[in-house]
């Protein structure tokens, strides 16, 4: 079945640094969507990306969407410790219904 | 508020017990999805309910079981729970399969 990987598991940076993650199909995905989940809280929606080498931008946000439409992206400019959480991605094949979730990569930012 | 409503947020219970989540979707909403997260896990896919059928199926163990009713609302349920079952349980819904979904705060359950 379908595989959706993210790298890196957990990232540490200091306020006021980039931040990516890299979230990777094992096939190729019809959309894309990406979750941002607080500690302690509950996933929340952010984006879905459509289009082969889709970009769309929120605020200090940027996402990818691979030309290939098997991996993506997600870029935090200058990050804040307000950032601070789970980032998930979430594939939908071209042959499914149901988004399948990457595992997250937990964000830590150090004041 | 997400408009997603889940309860109870908390539930304590033993081994061998079985337990029911409840989750109301957001108005309009007609796809309801359950998720298992267990601590510091992703999101483990269990089912989908759409406007009242069974769409698709993931993990789900043959101890659970889901419905969702006319109304929309669902229930999940968990018998012969086992300590194992602790965990995070989410409730999401959607208008269909394409768009985001909106996810409700969550059942933590205990199992002890």
């Amino acid at each position: 079945g379908q595989q959706v990987m993210q790298i890196p598991q957990y990232q540490h940076v200091q306020e006021g640094e980039d931040f990516t993650t890299y979230c990777n199909s094992s096939t190729t995905l019809s959309n894309i969507q990406w979750y941002k989940q607080r500690p302690g809280g509950h996933p929340v929606f952010l984006i879905q990306l459509v289009k082969s080498g889709e970009v769309k931008k929120q605020k200090r946000l940027t996402f990818q969407f691979g030309e290939a439409k098997k991996n993506s992206s997600l870029h935090i400019t200058a990050t804040q410790t307000t950032d601070v959480g789970t980032y998930f991605c979430a594939g939908r094949p071209l042959d499914g219904q149901n988004f399948v979730f990457g595992p997250g990569t937990r964000l830590s930012v150090l004041p | 508020d997400s408009g997603v409503t889940q309860t109870p947020k908390h539930l304590i219970t033993a081994t061998g017990q079985r337990v029911t989540l409840r989750c109301s979707p957001r108005s309009g909403d007609l796809s309801v999805y359950w998720y298992q997260q267990s601590l510091d896990q992703g999101l483990q896919f269990l089912i989908q309910y759409y406007n009242g059928e069974e769409r698709a199926k993931g993990n789900i163990l043959e101890r659970f079981s889901a419905q969702q009713f006319p109304d929309l609302h669902s229930e999940l349920n968990l018998s012969s729970l086992e300590l194992g079952d602790s965990a995070l349980y989410f409730c999401a819904s959607s208008v269909d399969d394409r768009d985001g979904y909106t996810f409700g705060s969550g059942t933590r359950l205990t199992v002890v």
